[in-house]
């Protein structure tokens, strides 16, 4: 079975402050992805990224970085210079690459409630 | 392009009745995945559908049902509602590929009194 584990229920920063929301996985497959979401007081989840479990390449969008590592399987997500707008809840999520009980199931993790001060 | 839309916003029932969720997926996405958000339970997977089948479910009783349509919409249906299935409902679409992101909707905010 698949579990995705952030361990930080709420952070408060306080606005140009760079954040880091902790991402770790369990997971019995070698091929899998990995996805970040944004869910904002409105309640849509925002696609943020996907990395495959091959591309353990780090990625930067904007003030946004990813930092995927296989051997310690984490997949940690970074917020550079922090804005007000960056207040929502912060998913991390995992799915297989195969078949099975999990087959199209997306496991999330609990979420990180990111709170930006003026 | 419009993204996945959800109707309606909010729904309010009484225990025992049935309740309709409807869903309409991003244009050229064939699959579309239901998920449950209770407070304190996280995101919980229901239902996927693609191509009109159902292909795979969550651990939820089968008084969840769902369908997809010809046309890829589709509807969640949760019949003799209970107090602990208030809940926000999210509904997400994809091309199909366990590997392509699924794009969500803004959910339909179900409370049972």
């Amino acid at each position: 079975a698949q579990k995705v584990t952030q361990a930080q229920t709420e952070i408060s920063v306080v606005e140009k402050e760079d954040v880091t929301l902790d991402c770790v996985y369990e997971t019995r497959d070698t091929t899998y992805y990995l996805f970040w979401y944004k869910q904002p007081p409105s309640g849509e989840l925002v696609f943020l990224i996907r990395r495959n479990s091959f591309d353990e390449q780090n990625e930067i969008s904007g003030r946004y970085s990813w930092n995927f590592q296989k051997s310690t399987s984490s997949f940690n997500f970074t917020i550079t210079a922090s804005q007000v707008v960056d207040s929502a809840v912060y998913f991390c999520a995992l799915i297989r690459n195969a078949g099975g009980t999990s087959y199209g199931k997306l496991t999330f993790g609990q979420g990180t409630i990111l709170t930006v001060h003026p | 392009e419009a993204g996945v839309t959800q109707s309606p916003t909010h729904l309010i029932k009484t225990r025992g009745q049935q309740a309709t969720l409807r869903c309409s997926p991003i244009s050229g996405h064939t699959s579309v995945y239901w998920y449950q958000q209770a407070l304190g339970l996280g995101l919980q997977f229901l239902l996927w559908y693609d191509e009109g089948e159902e292909r795979n479910r969550g651990n939820f009783p089968p008084r969840f049902s769902g369908r997809q349509f010809p046309n890829y919409s589709s509807e969640l249906n949760v019949n003799a509602l209970e107090l602990e299935d208030s809940a926000l409902y999210l509904c997400a679409s994809s091309l199909g590929l366990v590997s392509q992101p699924q794009h969500f909707g803004d959910g339909t905010r179900l409370s049972i009194l």
